[in-house]
């Protein structure tokens, strides 16, 4: 079966560093992209960049460029997301996604489960 | 970049309705356009993939159709379990794609 699977939920505090992960399984890891995508309290999806884990390219949405950093270890099939230092507006849900090829459109077709991050003091 | 718009933002129906929700793209996508299902505290599910492909294991109920600007998603006979947020999302753009802000569809 091919699935996402998402590390747990996070507390932290404020200037705090986080590094989140999603392991793949079920497929080829090292030859499909990876998007993280955001979701705030409430409101929408927010697509926060890509990794291609076969040579670690990474593209960010310009609202996320230097705010986050995304990785990814082929060796154990594992993508990251991190934070050096957390703020109370990095509270959301984070999602890893695996983008699919040509032949689906480039559509997100498998999703991790969700990892919470709440920032509080 | 690219917007997309989507239209109602929120929408009220009854078991059995038909339903539509329309996304607009900003400027021409051709058809890489992808709807997806979200319900309360789930991640994401794959609907609709090039605008009008039915993903594997999705109730024939569900349909999508256009090109270019403007799309639609279209709901044939509502059941419970259809009542959830829909997002469009553009995969047209190179590795940054646009999320719709989300239809919430709610039982009448």
């Amino acid at each position: 079966e091919v699935l996402l699977m998402q590390s747990g939920a996070e507390v932290k505090k404020p200037g705090e560093s986080l590094k989140i992960s999603c392991k793949a399984f079920g497929y080829s890891f090292s030859n499909y992209w990876i998007a993280w995508v955001r979701q705030m309290p409430g409101q929408g999806l927010e697509w926060m960049g890509v990794i291609y884990p076969g040579d670690s390219d990474t593209i960010y949405s310009p609202s996320f460029q230097g705010q986050v950093t995304i990785s990814a270890d082929k060796s154990i099939s594992t993508t990251y997301l991190k934070w050096s230092s957390l703020k109370a507006s990095d509270s959301a849900m984070y999602y890893c996604a695996r983008r699919n090829d040509a032949t689906y459109y480039y559509a997100m077709d498998v999703w991790g489960q969700g990892t919470t991050v709440t920032v509080s003091s | 970049d690219i917007q997309m718009t989507q239209s109602p933002s929120s929408l009220s129906a009854s078991i059995g309705d038909r339903v539509t929700i329309t996304c607009r793209a900003s400027q021409s996508i051709s058809s890489y356009l992808n709807w997806y299902q979200q319900k309360l505290g789930k991640a994401p599910k794959l609907l609709i993939y090039a605008a009008s492909s039915l993903q594997s294991g999705v109730p024939s109920r569900f349909s999508g159709s256009g090109s270019g600007t403007d799309f639609t998603l279209t709901i044939s006979s509502l059941q419970p379990e259809d009542f959830a947020t829909y997002y469009c999302q553009e995969s047209y753009n190179t590795l940054l794609y646009t999320f719709g802000q989300g239809t919430k569809l709610e039982i009448k």
